[in-house]
């Protein structure tokens, strides 16, 4: 079974400081995984997916990073700004069975002006 | 882009009544699933959908749950006798069986049991 684990469940930082978020997973044999944005009451809107056989990915300010053996994953958010402000939840798929996501509980982060 | 669409948005109903909610998937996309989310808890498998038949159920996904590919189009999940704790959004997913097989999300449908 796979347990995804998002630390911290909470955040609030000043507007323009840079950000990590943690993400961890107890089975290592993971097919990928997807970090997601999801504001209160919507949708989950993907941010970056990386494959097990990557390190990272990046689009804009995002940066998404992925350690298979030690099952971690930070997503780092550069010069944070108000519109950042949602949960952030991690997602990972395992080789054995990638139909599947297995979801954190997610990371609330509050950018403030 | 394509996306994937979701209807209704927001589905208020009685206990003990049936729903039906409905999701469009990317036209050219063979695998549908079907997750949930209960308010303040993570985001949950319920059933993934290939070849008009389910590959995969959750624990969850107990006699009380179908799942429906009624037309080339149309994907729905019903559950026959809503209760309480059924109150959650419903996510709705589709993929293509190659490459990555990347699993694209709907917005959501928010069931409501009262």
């Amino acid at each position: 079974k796979q347990e995804v684990t998002q630390i911290p469940a909470a955040l609030s930082v000043p507007e323009g400081e840079n950000l990590v978020l943690n993400c961890s997973f107890t089975d290592s044999a993971i097919y990928n995984l997807q970090w997601f944005r999801q504001d209160p009451g919507k949708g989950l809107t993907s941010l970056l997916l990386i494959q097990s056989s990557q390190r990272e990915q990046t689009s804009g300010r995002l940066n998404a990073s992925l350690d298979k053996s030690s099952g971690r994953s930070t997503l780092y958010i550069a010069a944070s700004q108000p519109g950042d402000s949602a949960t952030y939840l991690c997602a990972v798929r395992r080789v054995y069975n990638f139909n599947k996501f297995y979801f954190g509980s997610g990371t609330k982060l509050n950018v403030k002006p | 882009e394509p996306e994937v669409t979701q209807t209704p948005s927001h589905q208020v109903t009685q206990m003990g009544q049936e729903v039906i909610l409905r999701c469009v998937p990317i036209s050219n996309h063979l695998y549908f699933y079907w997750y949930r989310q209960i308010l303040g808890q993570k985001v949950e498998f319920l059933v993934s959908f290939y070849n008009n038949e389910i590959s995969e159920k959750s624990e969850i996904f107990d006699d009380q749950f179908s799942v429906e590919r009624p037309d080339g189009s149309n994907f729905t999940l019903k559950i026959r006798s809503t209760k309480l704790e059924d109150s959650a959004m419903y996510f709705c997913a589709s993929s293509i069986p190659k490459g990555i097989h990347e699993q694209f999300f709907g917005p959501g449908t928010r069931l409501t049991v009262l």
